[in-house]
């Protein structure tokens, strides 16, 4: 079945860039995500891409697809307090489900 | 973008009773939902898949019986929990899929599951 693996934990300075990473293992993937969670609060949409593509730029978030290695990465530049929070990568697989990496905490650090 | 509800936000019940979580979109019609529960500090779990009109598809180890899914209209799935016990204390989140689009799944805020 569909694997999405993501590192734990991420800390950065303020100011500094994020880079989160992610490997799946579905090669038939079709869309990739990446969603941020707050505490107790539901998933917001950051950004996505579709798999003919490999590189997507949305403001200060940069989305990386290198579909060799089957490995998606999030650039956050200028990262800020406000981004602290849980990430998660997810691939969409056949019948629209997504498969959810563990997800990466970022703490900023001021 | 699209818009999901959830209510309730947070919910705490005792032992035995049965709980429903409502789903919402507001703004588009939602061919599909699903559920998914994540316990602390966890990743997201999809439970259910809820198709309007008809039953629901459970994933591997989800008791059908004990997490009843009815999506009853394109604007509204329910989640009911039968016969609550504290190992169901979650956190509740559903997401809706427009039929319209193919792209993008909208979750709504999350419902909070105590059980004591």
């Amino acid at each position: 079945g569909e694997d999405v693996e993501q590192s734990l934990f991420l800390s950065v300075r303020e100011g500094d860039s994020s880079v989160i990473n992610c490997t799946y293992t579905d090669s038939s993937s079709t869309y990739l995500y990446w969603y941020k969670q707050e505490p107790g609060a539901g998933l917001q949409l950051l950004t996505y891409i579709f798999s003919n593509m490999d590189m997507k730029q949305d403001q200060r978030l940069t989305v990386l697809l290198n579909k060799k290695d089957k490995h998606l990465s999030l650039r956050i530049a200028d990262t800020q307090t406000g981004d602290s929070a849980i990430y998660f990568c997810a691939e969409k697989s056949a019948g629209n489900m997504l498969t959810f990496g563990g997800g990466t905490r970022l703490m900023v650090k001021p | 973008g699209a818009v999901v509800s959830q209510h309730p936000s947070r919910v705490i019940c005792k032992s035995g009773t049965s709980v429903k979580i409502e789903c919402r979109s507001l703004d588009f019609q939602a061919t599909t939902m699903f559920w998914y529960r994540q316990f602390p500090k966890q990743s997201l779990m999809l439970m259910a898949t809820s198709n309007e009109g008809s039953k629901a598809t459970y994933e591997q180890g989800v008791e059908k019986d004990k997490f009843l899914i009815n999506h009853a209209s394109l604007t509204l799935s329910t989640l009911t929990v039968t016969s609550a016990h504290p190992e169901d204390s979650s956190f509740y989140i559903c997401s809706a899929f427009s039929g319209r689009r193919t792209d993008t799944q909208y979750f709504g805020p999350g419902t909070r599951l105590t059980v004591l």
